[in-house]
């Protein structure tokens, strides 16, 4: 069956310091992969998704970044962290007709972020 | 990618049935009606997915009009741990080729005792 890890559950940055955020996923091969953010009392915010190795798409320009090294890797950085990234990272993976032909979208544990 | 809109919020008590609407006027040919269920600090989860009329399982019901510009999450008597956020999502499925999935702000549902 597929599953999926992201890592670090929790994490509490200083400003300026840097940020890495890892998921992968087992038991599915080239799945599409996005990373949302969820700020307090807000709802989920599109920031990359990825069809491929290699192959990142940016939905909102910001301080942050994605790569995808490995098929079922993806990462999310920051060089800078800001007060505003502070939220609820989650991670996804969607197959193609390879999951009950329904094409949802399967979330990580997520990630909670606090930048002081 | 069609836009979406649903109620910020509703309120409900056990046992009864809750009904929570999303509007999608550019809804295009190729899309498919999915609604997702969030707790707090999770990620949100699959409920129920269609295409025109009604489907229905074990958890839901979702009734889609003719002209597929709205649709109905049904939930049939909420009991408190129901309460959660609601998205409706509209897009193409996953063996139409890549896409990208945004969720808009969702229906947050309170069950009281």
């Amino acid at each position: 069956s597929q599953t999926i890890h992201q890592w670090p559950a929790t994490l509490v940055q200083p400003v300026g310091s840097p940020l890495s955020l890892e998921c992968t996923v087992e038991g599915t091969s080239n799945p599409n992969l996005y990373w949302y953010r969820q700020a307090a009392g807000r709802g989920l915010q599109l920031l990359f998704y990825s069809v491929g190795i290699g192959q990142i798409s940016s939905e909102v320009p910001q301080n942050l970044s994605a790569s995808r090294p490995q098929d079922r890797q993806f990462i999310l950085s920051s060089k800078k962290l800001l007060l505003s990234d502070s939220g609820f990272y989650l991670c996804a993976w969607r197959g193609l007709a390879l999951v009950a032909n329904t094409g949802e979208l399967f979330f990580g544990e997520g990630s909670r972020l606090t930048v002081l | 990618l069609a836009k979406t809109t649903q109620p910020i919020s509703m309120d409900s008590y056990e046992g009864q049935e809750v009904n929570i609407t999303c509007s999608h006027n550019n809804i295009a040919t190729n899309d498919y009606i999915t609604w997702y269920q969030q707790f707090p600090s999770q990620g949100p989860r699959f409920i129920i997915q269609g295409y025109k009329t009604k489907v229905k399982n074990e958890v839901a019901s979702l009734f889609i009009p003719a002209d597929r510009k709205s649709s109905t999450l049904s939930l049939p008597r909420v009991s408190l741990s129901d309460t959660a956020v609601y998205y409706c999502l509209v897009g193409p499925r996953g063996d139409s080729g890549y896409s990208t999935l945004t969720f808009g702000k969702g229906t947050m549902l309170l069950v009281s005792p």
